[in-house]
């Protein structure tokens, strides 16, 4: 079936410092990929998204590229501030065999020091 | 506009005691979805409903576990009787559309349960 994985965590960077969180994927089909963000205490929100091969998802200065040739979707942003400590979820939807359910990586926590 | 709301936000049982949760989603959405997320672990889909009717069920575990959702809005998942494994916080889901690849789901801030 359908399957994300993403690197474990806790990544534990320096503010200003870059980041990376890769993610990469199992699906038949052509699935959107996406990234989730979950900050203390609340729900997750959506932080960026690309619908096909070579789109890249943009947003709050992150960024995220799909890959079809690598399988991969991985996270990056320049430079981090402490604001982006959260946990961050990989996840595609529309791939046949998972039933165009969403499936959800495990997580990555990220915590920034000032 | 204000987003999906869940209630209760904590709660306690001991095994075989009962609990339900409920999830009042985004105005206008029709679809909405209950997931079980387990500590360290992503979300897991537990049902999916269009309206009032289900879409997706397959990972419900259906003796213990039940959900309704009547005129299409709000929705309650039961558990019945809980064991000690469904610790773990039940996240509300909602989205405008039925199916496509591109959807964004709008989050709740969950319910998390401790089974003692």
């Amino acid at each position: 079936g359908d399957s994300v994985t993403q690197m474990e965590g806790p990544v534990t960077l320096s503010e200003e410092a870059f980041l990376t969180i890769n993610c990469t994927y199992t699906a038949t089909g052509y699935p959107s990929l996406f990234w989730y963000v979950q900050y203390p205490g609340e729900g997750l929100q959506l932080l960026l998204k690309a619908t096909k091969a070579d789109d890249k998802g943009s947003n709050k200065g992150f960024e995220a590229t799909y890959r079809k040739e690598t399988t991969s979707f991985h996270l990056e942003k320049g430079s981090v501030q402490v604001s982006d400590s959260a946990v961050y979820f990989c996840a595609l939807s529309g791939g046949y065999t998972g039933g165009f359910k969403t499936i959800f990586g495990a997580g990555t926590r990220l915590f920034v020091k000032a | 506009e204000a987003g999906v709301a869940q209630s209760p936000r904590y709660k306690i049982i001991e095994k075989r005691q009962s609990v339900a949760f409920w999830c009042n989603p985004i105005s206008g959405h029709a679809t909405l979805y209950w997931y079980q997320q387990i500590l360290g672990q992503g979300p897991k889909l537990l049902i999916q409903f269009q309206n009032n009717g289900v879409v997706d069920d397959s990972q419900l575990p259906k003796d213990r576990f039940s959900a309704e959702r009547l005129k299409g809005v709000d929705s309650t998942l039961k558990i019945q009787p809980a064991k000690l494994e469904d610790s773990a916080v039940y996240l509300c889901a909602s989205s405008t559309r039925v199916s496509g690849r591109s959807y964004e789901q709008y989050f709740g801030p969950g319910t998390r349960l401790t089974v003692t």
